[in-house]
């Protein structure tokens, strides 16, 4: 089976713009969990989608927002970007009735 | 709160060394416990898990065994390589969603 994929790998934006990261999970997995990774803050939890419905949200703010398409596949959004936005956003699938989550090789921002 | 706790790195070892990476975590029952690796430029890749108390998981000569006693996860491996130099991360869910919560990393680093 074919893994997580994440595109674009690398993205480079200004602050102000917004972005759009997707991610498609594993054949068959319904559960698409995303992080974030920065060096300062280590990895923290985004959201979470389960059949097309965001099913848990971390703390982040309104300007982080997600999607889940009936294929599974998600997006996620980051509006007016900010220099902190810069990390490393991963994405994870999960089969259902287990807690063990897939990730993807991750998309790389980086806000200038 | 639930949390996982591991050893400040890096970890520098030569060749042919033994590993231990410590890992502790607190929790409310027993929950799964991971091992993700996360080599440079990449995502997390899944290295073992272990489900239940004296669970041992293993994978590619890496050992850990879930001890309820000490809530430990310890992580090792009897005879490193260059190639397992890497970002190593203990993980388990959370008890009320269905987000992993991460240690802060572990960089090994070694050396011929």
């Amino acid at each position: 089976k074919a893994g997580v994929t994440q595109t674009p790998r690398y993205l480079i934006k200004t602050r102000g713009q917004q972005v759009t990261l997707s991610c498609s999970p594993i054949s068959g997995h319904r559960s698409v969990s995303w992080y974030q990774q920065t060096p300062g803050q280590g990895l923290q939890f985004l959201f979470e989608y389960f059949s097309e419905t965001q099913r848990n949200k971390g703390n982040f703010p309104g300007r982080f927002s997600g999607r889940q398409f009936s294929n599974s596949r998600s997006e996620m959004n980051v509006s007016t970007l900010e220099l902190g936005d810069s990390a490393l956003y991963l994405c994870a699938s999960s089969p259902e009735l287990t807690d063990t989550q897939y990730f993807g090789p991750g998309t790389r921002l980086t806000v200038l | 709160g639930d949390s996982v706790t591991q050893m400040e790195g890096p970890v520098t070892l030569s060749e042919e060394a033994f590993l231990t990476i410590n890992c502790t975590y607190t929790a409310t029952g027993y929950p799964s416990l991971f091992w993700y690796v996360q080599y440079p430029g990449e995502g997390l890749q899944l290295l073992l898990k272990a489900t239940k108390a004296d669970d041992k998981g293993s994978n590619k000569g890496f050992e850990a065994t879930y001890r309820k006693e000490t809530t430990s996860f310890h992580l090792e491996k009897g005879s490193v390589q260059v190639s397992d130099s890497a970002v190593y991360f203990c993980a388990r869910p959370s008890p009320d969603t269905d987000k992993l919560i991460f240690g802060t990393g572990t960089r090994l680093q070694v050396f011929p």
